[in-house]
């Protein structure tokens, strides 16, 4: 079956510096979602992916998602404390269920 | 946020217990879902609901039974829980789903329910 790998697993980050985080899928994908779970809440949807090669940005967030639809990634440019939280990427196919990868968990050092 | 309610927040049941977890979306979604959280799978897919039917059982087992029965509820349906079933329980609505879609939607997740097993 479809399986989503996310890394790394834990991203300590300095506050200001930046960081990205990669999601890979075994097959190829149709979209890509990206969720956020802050600490104690529930994942919160950020953004869909469609096309090959799209890139989409959210003030300091930018998503990528690969050529080969099968990779997308967040990067994230001078962080800040409200971006502490995990982050997940789902992998959905022809509108079959998401699989969600295991999640980066951010941690920003002030 | 208030689109996905769940209850109770918190639950604390015996093995020998059977106890319901409610979901209920105000979205005027088509589809549901159960995921189940814990340390060792972060979001794990249960079951999904489109339109009332039960379209998607991830192996999951006979002790937990989904229940929906209108596109606004969902249940889960808990007896003789083992304590590895400690998890935080997440619901969530999307507009539809299908195979017949090109895309998926974007899933609305409620608070989640903390299960502890004792």
């Amino acid at each position: 079956g479809q399986q989503v790998m996310q890394i790394p697993q834990y991203q300590h980050v300095q506050e200001g510096e930046d960081f990205t985080t990669y999601c890979n899928s075994s097959t190829t994908l149709s979209n890509i979602q990206w969720y956020k779970q802050r600490p104690g809440g529930h994942p919160v949807f950020l953004i869909q992916l469609v096309k090959s090669g799209e890139v989409k940005k959210q003030k300091r967030l930018t998503f990528q998602f690969g050529e080969a639809k099968k990779n997308s990634s967040l990067h994230i440019t001078a962080t800040q404390t409200t971006d502490v939280g995990t982050y997940f990427c789902a992998g959905g196919a022809a509108g079959n269920k998401l699989t969600f990868g295991g999640g980066t968990r951010v941690l920003v050092k002030p | 946020e208030t689109g996905v309610t769940q209850t109770p927040r918190h639950l604390v049941m015996g093995m020998t217990n059977k106890k319901s977890l409610k979901c209920e979306q105000h979205l005027g979604h088509n589809a549901m879902y159960w995921y189940k959280q814990s340390a060792k799978k972060p979001l794990e897919l249960m079951f999904v609901y489109s339109l009332e039917e039960r379209v998607e059982n991830n192996s999951v087992p006979s002790r937990f039974s989904p229940e929906c029965p209108n596109s606004s509820h969902l249940f889960l349906h808990l007896h003789t829980l083992q304590p590895e079933d400690s998890a935080l329980y997440l619901c969530a609505s999307s507009q539809d789903y299908g195979k017949g879609l090109a895309h998926n939607y974007e899933q609305y997740f409620g608070p989640g329910t903390r299960l502890t097993v004792t």
